[in-house]
C-alpha cells in the first residue's frame, strides 16, 4: 500500500520556473526521502530529511518537513529542461529492516 | 551511476514459469532491498536482506523468494508468474544510513 501522496500528479512549468511538489503521509516516521526517476529508469536519491528537521538543502533542492501535518515539500528553484522526471516522496520507516515507503510520485515537465 | 548493478535489464515470460533477477550491490554496502514498481506506481518494497539473512518483508506472496550472498550480492527469485508480476523490479543497496542506491532495474513482462 502506499503511504505517502504526492500533489500534483502532474506539473508542467516553463524553464527558469520554480517547481514544489508536495507529499502527504499517514504514521511516524524516521525519516522522509525525495527521490528523481527518468522515464523507466532507476531512481536517484536527492535528499533526506529527519523527523526532527523542519528544512534541509542542497543545492537548487529545498525540502521541509512538518511533522505534525505529516507533509513534506520539494522546491526546485530555476528549473532546468533537464530536470523533467518523476519525483518521488518516500517515508522511511524502521520495522525490523529499514523500509521505504513510496507515493506514487509527480510528474514534471520543464518547457523550454 | 549508482554502482549498483541489475540483470537483465528486459526479459520476457510466460505465466506459470520462474524467474530469477540479479543484483550486485554497491561496494561497502551490506543491505539489499528489492521494489517491485508496476507501471505508473511508486515502487513497493518486497523485501530486505542484511548479512545474508532476510529481515523484513513486504506484502508480497512467498512465492517472492531471495537470496543474499556473502560478498552481498542478491537474488531475487519469483515463482508461477502471473500477468500482475509484470513490472520494474529494482534492487537498492545501502550501508544503514538511511539513503537508498538503486540500480536501473530488470523489467519483466509476462505474457
Amino acid at each position: 500500500s502506499q503511504q505517502g501522496e504526492e500533489d500534483p500528479q502532474a506539473l508542467s512549468i516553463q524553464e527558469g520556473e520554480n517547481a514544489t511538489m508536495n507529499c502527504s503521509y499517514k504514521t511516524s516516521i524516521n525519516n522522509l526521502q525525495w527521490y528523481r526517476q527518468n522515464s523507466g529508469r532507476g531512481l536517484v536519491h536527492l535528499i533526506l530529511i529527519r523527523s526532527n528537521e523542519r528544512e534541509k538543502h542542497s543545492g537548487r533542492l529545498r525540502v521541509t518537513l512538518d511533522t505534525s501535518k505529516k507533509s513534506s515539500s520539494l522546491l526546485i528553484t530555476a528549473s532546468r529542461a533537464a530536470d523533467t522526471a518523476s519525483y518521488f516522496c518516500a517515508t522511511g520507516i524502521i520495522q525490523g529492516a529499514q523500509k521505504l515507503v513510496f507515493g506514487q510520485g509527480t510528474r514534471l515537465t520543464i518547457n523550454p | 551511476e549508482t554502482g549498483v548493478t541489475q540483470s537483465p535489464t528486459h526479459l520476457i515470460k510466460t505465466r506459470g514459469q520462474q524467474v530469477t533477477l540479479r543484483c550486485s550491490s554497491q561496494s561497502g554496502h551490506n543491505t539489499v532491498s528489492w521494489y517491485q514498481q508496476a507501471l505508473g506506481q511508486g515502487p513497493q518494497f518486497i523485501f530486505q536482506y542484511y548479512r545474508e539473512e532476510e529481515n523484513g518483508r513486504g506484502n508480497f506472496p512467498p512465492r517472492f523468494s531471495g537470496l543474499q550472498f556473502p560478498n552481498y550480492s542478491s537474488e531475487l527469485n519469483v515463482n508461477a508468474l502471473e500477468l500482475d508480476d509484470s513490472a520494474l523490479y529494482l534492487c537498492a543497496s545501502s550501508s544503514g544510513l538511511g539513503e537508498l542506491f538503486f540500480g536501473e532495474g530488470s523489467r519483466l513482462t509476462v505474457l
